[in-house]
């Protein structure tokens, strides 16, 4: 079956530190990897995505490649701000294409902090 | 604006009751999810239907139903036969092909048990 194992948290940073959140995954065929971001109280937001392997996904400054030899898709930031405090979900999908529909497998989630 | 309407925030469910969870879209999806999101864990999906009249069970139907008799409503329905119900509840839409996994959320219902 599919799974995403990601690093246990909470993750404390203090502003402008380097983030490195882990992602690791198991699937059958030929995944999509997604991370997804939600804030307090809110729902989940696509925060980037990479479709096959050696892809760079980067959207607000957040960064994860698509390492398919060691079955990573890491999310990094060089500096983090008190606004990037949020849940980080590391997701797969196997199987979207034409008139199919992928289901997403997600990990647990990581809560990153980030004080001034 | 375009986007997915999921009502209420808050809901109370009392013993043996049934409760009903809206979610409205207006992005002209063809494909919805139902999740279930828990403390300390990921989203566990409940139910999704990729067109209208039809529906298929995720990984944790039970105690739960919906219908989509409507493209753009997809109601959850929480029984009284699912015995640990509170969570927060998520509903989640994608457009299909190649950027059908990229599915959008609402924000939420947050359910619990008087």
């Amino acid at each position: 079956g599919n799974s995403v194992t990601q690093m246990e948290g909470p993750v404390t940073l203090s502003e402008e530190a380097f983030l490195t959140i882990n992602c690791t995954y198991t699937a059958t065929g030929y995944p999509s990897l997604f991370w997804y971001v939600q804030y307090p109280g809110e729902g989940l937001q696509l925060l980037l995505k990479a479709t096959k392997a050696d892809d760079k996904g980067s959207n607000k400054g957040f960064e994860a490649t698509y390492r398919k030899e060691t079955t990573s898709f890491h999310l990094e930031k060089g500096s983090v701000q008190v606004s990037d405090s949020a849940v980080y979900f590391c997701a797969l999908s196997v199987g979207a294409g034409g008139t199919s529909y992928g289901k997403l497998t997600f990990g647990q989630g990581t809560i990153l902090t980030v004080h001034p | 604006d375009g986007g997915i309407t999921q009502s209420p925030k808050y809901l109370f469910r009392k013993e043996g009751q049934n409760v009903t969870l809206s979610c409205e879209q207006n992005l002209n999806h063809d494909a919805m999810y139902w999740y279930r999101q828990d403390p300390g864990q990921g989203l566990r999906l409940i139910y999704y239907s990729q067109i209208v009249n039809d529906f298929q069970k995720g990984d944790i139907a039970e105690g739960y139903s919906v219908s989509r008799e409507k493209k753009e409503s997809f109601p959850l329905t929480v029984t009284s036969a699912q015995k640990n119900p509170t969570a927060f509840y998520l509903c989640a839409s994608s457009i299909g092909g190649r950027d059908g996994n990229i599915q959008y959320f609402g924000a939420g219902t947050r359910l619990s048990v008087l």
